[in-house]
């Protein structure tokens, strides 16, 4: 079965600090990609990173980077110099790439950055 | 952005009857999802499809129905809809190579 975990349901920091939102998934399969979604208050769903799982490196977009450790099956998402715009639940996901390819979301956690 | 777009946006319903909501997409993409999202539970596949009249079940599969006659659209039944299934719909359409998922803008679903 393929699944994400989410352990934090909502985070909250000072506008400017950096802050980490955890995932971890189980697959047993070895080609994949992972993905970081923010979805603000308007509900539309925005690509935030995306990692390939065969690449080492660890993807970077601006502020946003991750952690991928693929043997530990952990994703984790830094947000540096956080701001208030950033407000907004993330969901983590990944996606086998083969087969029937079915795309699968985490619980979602809250980050609430305060002024 | 995708051409990617959710009918009806809103809609209530009463227990018992049947709601059809539609994925309309204008990009080809071959792979097409619909998901529920609820507080705490973040966004559950409920069915998805790999082709024209291929589907399979997601996690949360029972009381939903889906078809895909077509490439562009990807239908969702409930066939006796419950207050259980009240809910935010979103559909998702990926293309080969899965660099990345395009998302309707959701159905908010009440069922009373």
């Amino acid at each position: 079965a393929q699944t994400v975990t989410q352990s934090q349901p909502e985070m909250s920091v000072q506008e400017a600090e950096t802050v980490t939102l955890s995932c971890t998934y189980d697959t047993s399969e070895n080609n994949y990609y992972l993905f970081w979604y923010k979805q603000p208050p308007s509900r539309q769903m925005i690509l935030v990173i995306r990692q390939e799982a065969y690449k080492q490196q660890n993807a970077t977009e601006n502020r946003f980077s991750v952690n991928f450790q693929k043997a530990a099956k952990s994703f984790s998402l830094k947000i540096s110099d956080s701001q208030l715009g950033d407000t907004a639940m993330y969901f983590c996901a990944f996606i086998i790439i083969q087969g029937a390819q079915k795309l699968v979301f985490g619980q979602g956690t809250r980050l609430t950055i305060n002024p | 952005d995708a051409g990617i777009t959710q009918s009806p946006r809103h809609k209530v319903t009463e227990t018992g009857t049947p709601v059809t909501l539609r994925c309309h997409q204008t990009e080809n993409h071959r792979y097409m999802y619909w998901y529920r999202q609820d507080p705490g539970h973040g966004l559950r596949l409920i069915h998805y499809s790999y082709g024209v009249k291929d589907t399979d079940k997601g996690e949360v599969s029972d009381g939903y129905s889906v078809s895909r006659s077509k490439t562009e659209d990807f239908l969702l039944t409930l066939e006796s809809a419950t207050s259980s299934q009240t809910s935010v719909y979103f559909c998702a359409i990926t293309g080969q190579g899965n660099t990345e998922a395009f998302f309707g803008q959701g159905t908010r679903l009440t069922v009373v």
